[in-house]
């Protein structure tokens, strides 16, 4: 099982200020990476796939970049709604396995 | 519009069952692989079980193997999770979500509970 490993566990940012989440694999999953943003009470949505598409209707500053075993998502000036839990996943191999999450809360 | 709904969640005693259903609207069912995926409460996310578009292959996490079984109806557009001998470790939300490029929809989530 492909172990996703995300850093740092809880990402402390200001409103209109830039956020890098990080994503690790345990092996390599090429491109197959996924990055959901869920909010409380609702389900995950899909931000980004292949590593760096963003998916129907999401904004642009949202951005994912990285291949093989490292990954970030970047966030470039956060709005009031994107403070959420942020999960990375591979698609490369079953089981799909997601990262345990990154907070993004308000500073 | 896109549309999953799960079903059959609940409270159920250790050792028990329960079999969740997901119906898909909006878009060719037959054409997508599908999967669940849960979320225990407070916890991160997994992905549980998967059948492919015509119901041929299925695969399980370690976890559930022997337990849970999957399968789909493509007539009726609906995906099902038949969970046996449930242990505390199972509470959790279940999602179906369809396959694409990772998981591109989500149904709302059925809450199971596993208790005495």
């Amino acid at each position: 099982e492909i172990v996703m490993t995300q850093s740092p566990a809880t990402l402390s940012v200001s409103p209109g200020e830039r956020a890098s989440l990080s994503c690790r694999a345990s092996q390599s999953v090429s491109s197959s990476l996924a990055w959901y943003q869920q909010k409380p009470g609702q389900a995950p949505r899909l931000l980004i796939y292949g590593a760096s598409t963003r998916a129907t209707a999401i904004p642009a500053r949202f951005s994912g970049s990285g291949s093989g075993t490292e990954f970030t998502l970047t966030i470039s000036s956060l709005q009031s709604e994107d403070f959420a839990v942020y999960y990375c996943q591979q698609y490369d191999n079953w089981p799909w396995t997601f990262g345990q999450g990154t907070k993004v809360e308000v500073k | 519009d896109v549309q999953l709904v799960e079903s059959g969640g609940g409270l159920v005693q250790p050792g028990g069952s329960l079999r969740l259903s997901c119906a898909a609207s909006g878009f060719t069912f037959s054409s997508y692989s599908m999967h669940w995926v849960r979320q225990a409460p407070g916890r991160g996310l997994e992905c549980v079980s998967a059948i492919s578009t015509g119901g041929g292959s299925t695969y399980y996490v370690n976890s559930v193997k022997g337990r849970f079984t999957i399968s789909r109806d493509n007539s009726k557009n609906t995906l099902y999770l038949q969970m046996d001998s449930l242990t505390p470790d199972d509470t959790a939300v279940y999602y179906c979500a369809r396959v694409l490029t990772g998981y591109d929809y989500w149904g709302q989530g059925t809450l199971v509970t596993v208790s005495s």
